[in-house]
């Protein structure tokens, strides 16, 4: 099955926001509030950031948000932090309960 | 707290079958809290979701993997486990098991075990 498109790369500087989108159909993104958000540092296992398109899990900062619009989400983070750099992945169910995921987004933090 | 653990051969050869377990603690895989995931990573690429079992041991695939994987319950031992047959070079990766809410989300994930396809 295809994948979530995200941008390759994305880049800030300290203390500016950035925003990365996720874009799908309708038979994931489009059709369903079930989009999260996973940061994932090298070496290391995904760590969920957002949930159902909007939510923070407890211990998550404030700094990251996430929305969604027709068939794309989006995570902004603001005030970045040099620790924020890491790779970014969006998914979201899909129909016939299969999970999709995106191709990923590196942020670099200048 | 639920933890996940991954254990499995981390050498498979070509066209034989990659067999993982994922070892739950803190969490029975049987209360249908979660559905039970397996998630991998090629180096220097992608997640890219494989397939998940639910309690009652219904299964979904990845419709690109489906004709060659298997994911099972063992809840005796709150283990779940991955059949993956006929394995490529293609298949070589982190290979992550994790938790699933009914929310989409995937809360728990293992550390990740690299399984390498070669002769």
């Amino acid at each position: 099955q295809s994948a979530l498109t995200q941008p390759a790369s994305v880049s800030g500087s300290p203390g500016q926001s950035i925003t990365i989108s996720c874009t799908g159909t309708s038979s994931d993104i489009g059709g369903y509030d079930y989009v999260s958000w996973y940061q994932q540092h090298p070496g290391k296992a995904p760590k969920v950031m957002i949930y159902a398109v909007s939510y923070r899990p407890s211990g998550i900062s404030d700094r990251f948000s996430g929305s969604k619009s027709g068939n794309t989400a989006s995570l902004t983070i603001s005030g970045l932090q040099a620790e924020d750099e890491a790779d970014y992945y969006c998914s979201s169910y899909k129909s016939s309960s299969t999970q999709v995921f995106g191709g990923g987004t590196k942020l670099t933090v200048l | 707290q639920v933890q996940l653990q991954e254990s499995g051969p981390g050498l498979v050869k070509p066209s034989q079958t990659l067999s993982l377990t994922c070892t739950v603690s803190g969490g029975s895989i049987s209360s249908g809290t979660y559905y039970w995931n397996w998630v991998r990573q090629p180096a220097g690429k992608g997640l890219e979701w494989i397939g998940r079992i639910y309690s009652s041991g219904t299964a979904n695939y990845n419709p690109s993997l489906e004709s060659r994987v298997t994911i099972s319950l063992d809840t005796s031992k709150n283990q779940f486990s991955l059949r993956l047959s006929s394995v490529t070079a293609a298949d070589t990766a982190v290979y992550y098991c994790a938790s699933l809410s009914h929310a989409a989300t995937f809360e728990y994930w293992g550390q990740g075990t690299l399984v390498t396809v070669s002769s």
